[in-house]
């Protein structure tokens, strides 16, 4: 079967960096997505991997490891907006979309 | 602007009653997606379109049924058969067969059954 694990709740403080991990056993993988989601609204697009390695964006970073089926999401310079689910999702052998559950991440003053 | 939109936001039925969950996008997308969220999981796919006319079951079809006759429209019906229908409902659209999958969501629906 297909299985994507994430943590479900982390709590960390503002001004401080989270990193949220993301491991993935799926039929096949043709990239993987993190998106944030703030409580009862959409989930918005945050970042894309296909390649190992790690993609920087602003405060937001994310690294990909295919070998390891591992990826992680870090988030500097911690913000009480950042207050939200985070998603991780694989494209899988089909170009489907497999999602994690999520990771509620706190943000403490 | 270019998006999608979900209406209403928040819909409440009886028991027993077909709804209709609208969805529209003028991103000229031609994939478009329904997913239910329950709270403590993940997106589950209840159907998926890539073509007008044409669409596939998700993992979760059962008590569902959709359309696609146009392009920018795929409307989601939650029919009396499903079980236990409360959920929020979110809608997404992707460009066909792109291996860049990124998919861009509506606002959502949330459906209380009473």
């Amino acid at each position: 079967g297909q299985n994507i694990d994430q943590p479900t709740e982390m709590t960390a403080t503002e001004g401080a960096i989270v990193q949220i991990n993301c491991t993935y056993q799926t039929s096949g993988f043709n990239g993987l997505f993190w998106y944030q989601q703030h409580a009862g609204e959409a989930p918005t697009f945050l970042s894309y991997n296909v390649l190992d390695g790690l993609e920087e964006k602003g405060r937001f970073s994310s690294f990909l490891s295919r070998s390891k089926g591992y990826s992680y999401l870090l988030l500097k310079e911690l913000q009480m907006k950042d207050s939200a689910s985070y998603l991780c999702a694989v494209v899988d052998s089909n170009y489907q979309l497999i999602w994690g559950a999520g990771t509620k991440l706190i943000i403490k003053p | 602007d270019g998006g999608i939109t979900q209406s209403p936001k928040y819909l409440f039925r009886k028991e027993g009653q077909n709804v209709t969950l609208s969805c529209e996008q003028n991103l000229n997308h031609d994939a478009m997606y329904w997913y239910r969220q329950d709270p403590g999981q993940g997106l589950r796919l209840i159907y998926y379109s890539q073509i007008v006319n044409d669409f596939q079951k998700g993992d979760i079809a059962e008590g569902y049924s959709v359309s696609r006759e146009k392009k920018e429209s795929f409307p989601l019906t939650v029919t009396s058969a499903q079980k236990n229908p409360t959920a929020f409902y979110l809608c997404a659209s992707s460009l066909r067969g792109a291996d860049y999958n990124e998919q861009f969501f509506g606002p959502g629906t949330r459906l209380t059954v009473l």
